[in-house]
Protein backbone atom coordinates (compact mmCIF):
# COMPACT_ATOMS: atom_id res chain seq x y z
CA UNK A 1 0.00 0.00 0.00
CA UNK A 2 1.28 3.57 -0.62
CA UNK A 3 2.70 5.84 2.13
CA UNK A 4 0.78 8.86 2.72
CA UNK A 5 1.85 12.17 4.75
CA UNK A 6 0.07 14.25 6.48
CA UNK A 7 0.70 17.82 8.48
CA UNK A 8 0.96 16.85 12.13
CA UNK A 9 -1.47 19.00 13.64
CA UNK A 10 -3.87 22.13 12.19
CA UNK A 11 -6.54 24.65 14.33
CA UNK A 12 -9.52 25.54 12.68
CA UNK A 13 -12.12 28.14 14.00
CA UNK A 14 -15.92 26.26 14.93
CA UNK A 15 -18.26 26.97 12.25
CA UNK A 16 -15.88 27.43 9.66
CA UNK A 17 -14.72 25.31 6.89
CA UNK A 18 -11.24 22.35 8.22
CA UNK A 19 -9.51 21.30 4.72
CA UNK A 20 -7.37 18.52 5.76
CA UNK A 21 -4.49 17.53 3.17
CA UNK A 22 -2.63 14.77 2.10
CA UNK A 23 -0.03 13.71 0.08
CA UNK A 24 0.18 10.41 -1.23
CA UNK A 25 2.34 10.43 -4.85
CA UNK A 26 3.17 6.68 -5.10
CA UNK A 27 -0.25 5.92 -5.33
CA UNK A 28 -1.09 3.42 -7.58
CA UNK A 29 -4.24 3.17 -10.50
CA UNK A 30 -6.08 0.53 -8.01
CA UNK A 31 -5.47 2.03 -5.02
CA UNK A 32 -8.41 3.79 -3.25
CA UNK A 33 -8.37 6.99 -0.58
CA UNK A 34 -9.87 6.04 2.99
CA UNK A 35 -9.82 8.43 5.81
CA UNK A 36 -11.02 7.68 9.13
CA UNK A 37 -10.68 9.74 12.22
CA UNK A 38 -9.85 9.14 16.10
CA UNK A 39 -11.68 10.98 18.58
CA UNK A 40 -10.00 10.74 22.03
CA UNK A 41 -8.64 7.41 22.46
CA UNK A 42 -11.47 5.59 20.92
CA UNK A 43 -11.94 3.05 17.90
CA UNK A 44 -11.36 4.68 15.04
CA UNK A 45 -14.49 5.59 12.86
CA UNK A 46 -15.01 5.49 9.07
CA UNK A 47 -15.58 8.79 7.11
CA UNK A 48 -15.17 7.97 3.63
CA UNK A 49 -13.07 6.93 0.71
CA UNK A 50 -13.17 7.48 -3.10
CA UNK A 51 -10.61 6.26 -5.92
CA UNK A 52 -10.87 9.30 -8.50
CA UNK A 53 -13.83 10.74 -8.41
CA UNK A 54 -15.27 13.37 -5.42
CA UNK A 55 -16.90 12.28 -2.72
CA UNK A 56 -19.19 13.63 -0.30
CA UNK A 57 -21.57 11.95 2.15
CA UNK A 58 -23.36 13.62 5.62
CA UNK A 59 -20.01 13.60 7.34
CA UNK A 60 -17.60 15.21 4.81
CA UNK A 61 -16.23 15.65 1.17
CA UNK A 62 -13.48 14.03 -0.14
CA UNK A 63 -11.39 16.12 -3.29
CA UNK A 64 -8.61 13.66 -5.23
CA UNK A 65 -6.58 16.14 -7.43
CA UNK A 66 -6.75 14.78 -11.47
CA UNK A 67 -3.20 13.38 -11.28
CA UNK A 68 -4.41 11.14 -7.61
CA UNK A 69 -0.96 11.95 -6.02
CA UNK A 70 -2.58 13.78 -3.23
CA UNK A 71 -6.23 14.65 -2.09
CA UNK A 72 -8.43 16.81 0.56
CA UNK A 73 -11.00 15.88 3.63
CA UNK A 74 -13.53 18.60 4.13
CA UNK A 75 -15.46 19.13 6.94
CA UNK A 76 -17.84 21.93 5.69
CA UNK A 77 -19.02 23.44 9.10
CA UNK A 78 -16.42 22.37 11.99
CA UNK A 79 -18.01 22.07 15.43
CA UNK A 80 -15.71 21.00 18.87
CA UNK A 81 -17.08 17.21 18.84
CA UNK A 82 -15.29 17.23 15.39
CA UNK A 83 -11.81 17.50 17.72
CA UNK A 84 -9.75 14.57 16.52
CA UNK A 85 -7.22 12.80 14.74
CA UNK A 86 -7.74 12.27 11.30
CA UNK A 87 -5.82 9.35 9.29
CA UNK A 88 -5.04 9.39 4.94
CA UNK A 89 -4.88 5.69 4.70
CA UNK A 90 -4.50 4.58 0.84
CA UNK A 91 -4.92 0.60 -0.20
CA UNK A 92 -6.10 -2.29 -2.23
CA UNK A 93 -9.68 -3.25 -1.27
CA UNK A 94 -9.10 -6.46 -2.68
CA UNK A 95 -8.74 -10.24 -1.07
CA UNK A 96 -6.03 -10.69 -1.62
CA UNK A 97 -4.53 -7.98 0.01
CA UNK A 98 -6.18 -8.84 2.98
CA UNK A 99 -8.15 -5.39 2.80
CA UNK A 100 -5.83 -4.18 5.57
CA UNK A 101 -5.99 -0.25 6.61
CA UNK A 102 -2.15 0.71 7.72
CA UNK A 103 -2.10 3.61 9.73
CA UNK A 104 0.02 6.49 9.43
CA UNK A 105 0.49 9.72 11.99
CA UNK A 106 -2.81 11.28 11.14
CA UNK A 107 -3.49 14.75 11.59
CA UNK A 108 -4.34 16.66 15.21
CA UNK A 109 -6.92 18.72 14.17
CA UNK A 110 -8.32 20.86 17.24
CA UNK A 111 -11.27 22.78 16.66
CA UNK A 112 -11.53 26.04 18.95
CA UNK A 113 -14.79 28.21 19.50
CA UNK B 1 -26.88 -4.40 16.42
CA UNK B 2 -23.88 -4.25 18.57
CA UNK B 3 -21.26 -3.77 16.17
CA UNK B 4 -17.62 -4.67 17.54
CA UNK B 5 -17.85 -5.42 20.97
CA UNK B 6 -14.02 -5.75 23.19
CA UNK B 7 -13.78 -7.19 26.58
CA UNK B 8 -12.54 -6.17 29.05
CA UNK B 9 -12.01 -2.65 28.56
CA UNK B 10 -9.26 -2.11 31.16
CA UNK B 11 -6.87 -4.69 32.72
CA UNK B 12 -3.80 -4.93 34.85
CA UNK B 13 -1.24 -7.90 34.42
CA UNK B 14 1.79 -8.61 36.22
CA UNK B 15 5.25 -10.02 34.04
CA UNK B 16 4.71 -13.25 32.96
CA UNK B 17 0.97 -13.46 33.44
CA UNK B 18 -1.06 -14.63 30.38
CA UNK B 19 -4.33 -13.62 29.12
CA UNK B 20 -7.20 -13.37 26.17
CA UNK B 21 -8.54 -10.49 25.00
CA UNK B 22 -11.91 -10.89 23.36
CA UNK B 23 -13.45 -9.78 20.47
CA UNK B 24 -16.72 -10.68 18.77
CA UNK B 25 -18.56 -8.91 15.72
CA UNK B 26 -22.03 -9.23 14.74
CA UNK B 27 -22.38 -8.30 10.77
CA UNK B 28 -21.22 -11.43 9.89
CA UNK B 29 -18.19 -9.78 8.66
CA UNK B 30 -15.53 -12.19 7.11
CA UNK B 31 -12.44 -9.87 7.71
CA UNK B 32 -11.25 -9.70 11.30
CA UNK B 33 -8.27 -7.13 12.78
CA UNK B 34 -6.54 -6.89 16.08
CA UNK B 35 -4.41 -3.02 16.17
CA UNK B 36 -2.31 -1.96 19.17
CA UNK B 37 -1.82 1.53 19.65
CA UNK B 38 0.93 2.87 21.71
CA UNK B 39 0.47 6.26 23.55
CA UNK B 40 0.77 9.14 21.11
CA UNK B 41 1.59 6.98 17.92
CA UNK B 42 -0.75 5.48 15.25
CA UNK B 43 -2.51 2.07 14.97
CA UNK B 44 0.36 -1.39 14.17
CA UNK B 45 -1.90 -4.54 12.76
CA UNK B 46 -0.56 -6.85 15.14
CA UNK B 47 -3.06 -9.89 13.21
CA UNK B 48 -5.74 -10.32 10.82
CA UNK B 49 -8.37 -13.08 9.43
CA UNK B 50 -9.90 -13.38 6.52
CA UNK B 51 -12.44 -15.87 7.51
CA UNK B 52 -13.29 -18.53 9.88
CA UNK B 53 -10.04 -20.98 10.39
CA UNK B 54 -7.50 -18.32 8.38
CA UNK B 55 -5.08 -16.08 9.85
CA UNK B 56 -2.37 -14.21 9.18
CA UNK B 57 0.27 -12.05 10.45
CA UNK B 58 0.49 -8.20 10.71
CA UNK B 59 3.45 -5.84 11.32
CA UNK B 60 3.76 -6.30 15.29
CA UNK B 61 2.59 -10.55 15.51
CA UNK B 62 5.39 -11.31 18.08
CA UNK B 63 4.08 -11.75 21.79
CA UNK B 64 0.57 -12.71 20.32
CA UNK B 65 -1.61 -15.48 18.93
CA UNK B 66 -5.09 -15.79 17.49
CA UNK B 67 -7.65 -18.11 16.64
CA UNK B 68 -10.87 -18.02 14.18
CA UNK B 69 -13.14 -20.94 15.02
CA UNK B 70 -16.03 -18.75 14.16
CA UNK B 71 -17.12 -15.78 11.99
CA UNK B 72 -18.09 -14.01 15.13
CA UNK B 73 -15.42 -14.44 17.51
CA UNK B 74 -11.45 -13.48 17.23
CA UNK B 75 -9.50 -13.46 20.86
CA UNK B 76 -6.07 -12.25 21.08
CA UNK B 77 -3.67 -14.23 23.29
CA UNK B 78 -0.84 -12.63 25.48
CA UNK B 79 1.01 -15.55 26.52
CA UNK B 80 3.96 -13.80 28.79
CA UNK B 81 2.86 -10.26 29.19
CA UNK B 82 5.67 -7.86 29.40
CA UNK B 83 6.16 -4.31 29.49
CA UNK B 84 6.09 -3.69 25.86
CA UNK B 85 2.74 -4.65 25.46
CA UNK B 86 1.27 -2.12 27.48
CA UNK B 87 -1.17 -0.43 24.90
CA UNK B 88 -4.47 0.04 24.02
CA UNK B 89 -5.92 -2.84 21.65
CA UNK B 90 -8.44 -2.34 19.24
CA UNK B 91 -10.38 -5.13 17.20
CA UNK B 92 -11.81 -4.72 13.97
CA UNK B 93 -14.08 -6.20 11.14
CA UNK B 94 -14.80 -5.64 7.76
CA UNK B 95 -16.60 -6.97 4.66
CA UNK B 96 -14.22 -7.69 2.15
CA UNK B 97 -13.88 -5.05 -1.09
CA UNK B 98 -14.32 -1.69 -0.38
CA UNK B 99 -16.15 -1.37 2.79
CA UNK B 100 -15.27 0.59 5.96
CA UNK B 101 -14.08 -1.43 8.72
CA UNK B 102 -15.87 -1.19 12.11
CA UNK B 103 -13.65 -0.73 14.81
CA UNK B 104 -14.50 -2.10 18.81
CA UNK B 105 -13.98 0.54 21.73
CA UNK B 106 -10.34 -1.00 22.94
CA UNK B 107 -8.85 -2.52 25.88
CA UNK B 108 -6.32 -0.75 28.14
CA UNK B 109 -4.12 -2.95 29.22
CA UNK B 110 -1.02 -2.35 31.80
CA UNK B 111 1.91 -4.69 32.48
CA UNK B 112 3.88 -4.10 35.51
Amino acid sequence: DAKTTQPPSMDCAEGRAANLPCNHSTISGNEYVYWYRQIHSQGPQYIIHGLKNNETNEMASLIITEDRKSSTLILPHATLRDTAVYYCIVRVPFKAAGNKLTFGGGTRVLVKP
Amino acid sequence: NAGVTQTPKFRILKIGQSMTLQCTQDMNHNYMYWYRQDPGMGLKLIYYSVGAGITDKGEVPNGYNVSRSTTEDFPLRLELAAPSQTSVYFCASSYEGVGEAFFGQGTRLTVV
